[in-house]
């Protein structure tokens, strides 16, 4: 199946601080890219959607000014969590769905960003 | 928009018996869903997948099924085994429409 490498794997900043987690498809081009925070034994929160060259669509209830996305090529997104507090401590996720045909539906994930702001 | 529910939320079962998750979903216009397996800290791995034109789709132990009359779907796993273990997800995506809805996840222990 297709690859998709997200860093880091684990950040530990301070509050206060941004991180910048990235998220790359190595082996096909994904216009469309969607970052989901996960809580310990609980399922995946989508947060936003990232297209490829224009805004992302965030999540009713997450913050766009917080969680800053960038999908400025069709590899590569980024998802920047600005002013950090403990609250933002979680596991992030990013999947990417291959680009192509309407039908070519399927979704791989990065293997995640362990975030925690002291 | 759709709505995924997911039962049940934990199950074990003894190694060699089989295992069935279920999914239910609410908009009748998904037709893709795809069964995710993810072990402790780790990525989500898709495991098998089923469109709404097939009823069946059978990969080795795993199996899915698909009811589009009664809008639900479920994931066999047949002669279970320790690294079956791990949380698994179900989800729903509607053709044409970019987001892919997702189950609350099954937690399956396998014990040996």
């Amino acid at each position: 199946g297709a690859v998709v490498s997200q860093h880091p794997s684990r950040v530990i900043c301070k509050s206060g601080t941004s991180v910048k987690i990235e998220c790359r498809s190595l082996d096909f081009q994904a216009t469309t890219m969607f970052w989901y925070r996960q809580f310990p034994k609980q399922s995946l929160m989508l947060m936003a959607t990232s297209n490829e060259g224009s805004k992302a669509t965030y999540e009713q209830g997450v913050e766009k000014d917080k969680f800053l996305i960038n999908h400025a090529s069709l590899t590569l997104s980024t998802l920047t969590v600005t002013s950090a507090h403990p609250e933002d401590s979680s596991f992030y996720i990013c999947s990417a769905r291959e680009y192509g045909t309407a039908t070519n539906e399927k979704l791989f994930f990065g293997s995640g960003t362990q975030l925690s702001v002291l | 928009g759709e709505n995924v529910e997911q039962h049940p939320s934990t199950l074990s079962v003894q190694e060699g018996d089989s295992a069935v998750i279920k999914c239910t979903y609410s908009d009748s216009a998904s037709n893709y869903f795809p069964w995710y397996k993810q072990e402790l800290g780790k990525r989500p791995q898709l495991i098998i997948d089923i469109r709404s034109n097939v009823g069946e789709k059978k990969d080795q132990r795993i199996a899915v099924t698909l009811n589009k009359t009664a809008k639900h779907f479920s994931l066999h796993i047949t002669e279970t085994q320790p690294e079956d273990s791990a949380v698994y997800f179900c989800a729903a995506k509607r053709y044409n429409f970019n987001k892919f809805y997702f189950g609350s996840g099954t937690k399956l222990n396998v014990k040996p």
